[in-house]
């Protein structure tokens, strides 16, 4: 696709719900973000999809949250149990894998409000 | 583990005049590092990026950054500020092994006319 879609743009949950956020990155991009960006702070690493190589999880906050990307393509967040301290905006971003084209393309984000 | 700090919460400037927001980096090895911008209720723009070559790189909007591999600076500067850049800016890195992109916590800047 022409940028880094995200859906939804707007989730809102019951706490202890489960919910999945959904990446689908620039196409041939094999470099896959999430970050979390609560009100007013900075942006928070959560977890890095590189090719095939094993994903970087060291940014997940807690063993509720987990992410899969399928076919090297989408990738999906999942936060189980949601608690209110996950409401933020949740952003993917992807990026190429050529030293002179390796700057992160960000979607609009899932603003997630748990209530 | 790479880390960046942006020392300032805010920058406030006057329009027409230069500003400057600050970044420090820490990484393994050589960096590459970007700057992004992020205007209200919009998502996040990329404005430059230092990858190799010279220390002065310039980017969008008339905004350019210099490396400085001794102070493991990457500076953001504007000759002379608008109103429109009021915006919150981040600086970010990662190591040339291919590790994570990590971002500072933003700074805000506000230009007033």
């Amino acid at each position: 696709g022409a940028g880094v879609s995200q859906s939804p743009s707007n989730k809102v949950t019951e706490k202890g719900k489960d919910v999945e956020l959904r990446c689908d990155p620039i196409s041939g991009h094999t470099a896959l973000y999430w970050y979390r960006q609560s009100l007013g702070q900075g942006l928070e690493f959560l977890i890095y999809f590189q090719g095939n190589s094993a994903p970087d999880k060291s940014g997940l906050p807690s063993d509720r949250f987990s992410a899969e990307r399928t076919g090297g393509s989408v990738s999906t967040l999942t936060i189980q149990r949601t608690q209110q301290e996950d409401s933020a905006v949740y952003l993917c971003a992807s990026s190429s894998v050529g030293v002179m084209n390796t700057e992160a393309f960000f979607g609009q984000g899932t603003r997630l409000t748990v209530v | 583990a790479q880390s960046v700090a942006q020392p300032e919460d805010q920058v406030n400037v006057a329009e027409g005049n230069p500003l400057t927001v600050k970044c420090t980096y820490s990484v393994s090895g050589n960096p590459y590092l970007f700057w992004y911008v992020q205007y209200p209720n919009r998502g996040l723009q990329f404005l430059l990026k230092y990858i190799t070559g010279d220390n002065l790189v310039k980017g969008s909007y008339g905004f350019e950054a210099e490396f400085n591999k001794s102070q493991t600076s990457f500076h953001l500067k504007k000759p002379s500020a608008l109103v429109s850049d009021s915006a919150l800016y981040f600086c970010a890195v990662r190591d040339q092994a291919g590790t994570a992109l990590i971002f500072g916590k933003g700074t805000t800047l506000s230009v007033s006319s």
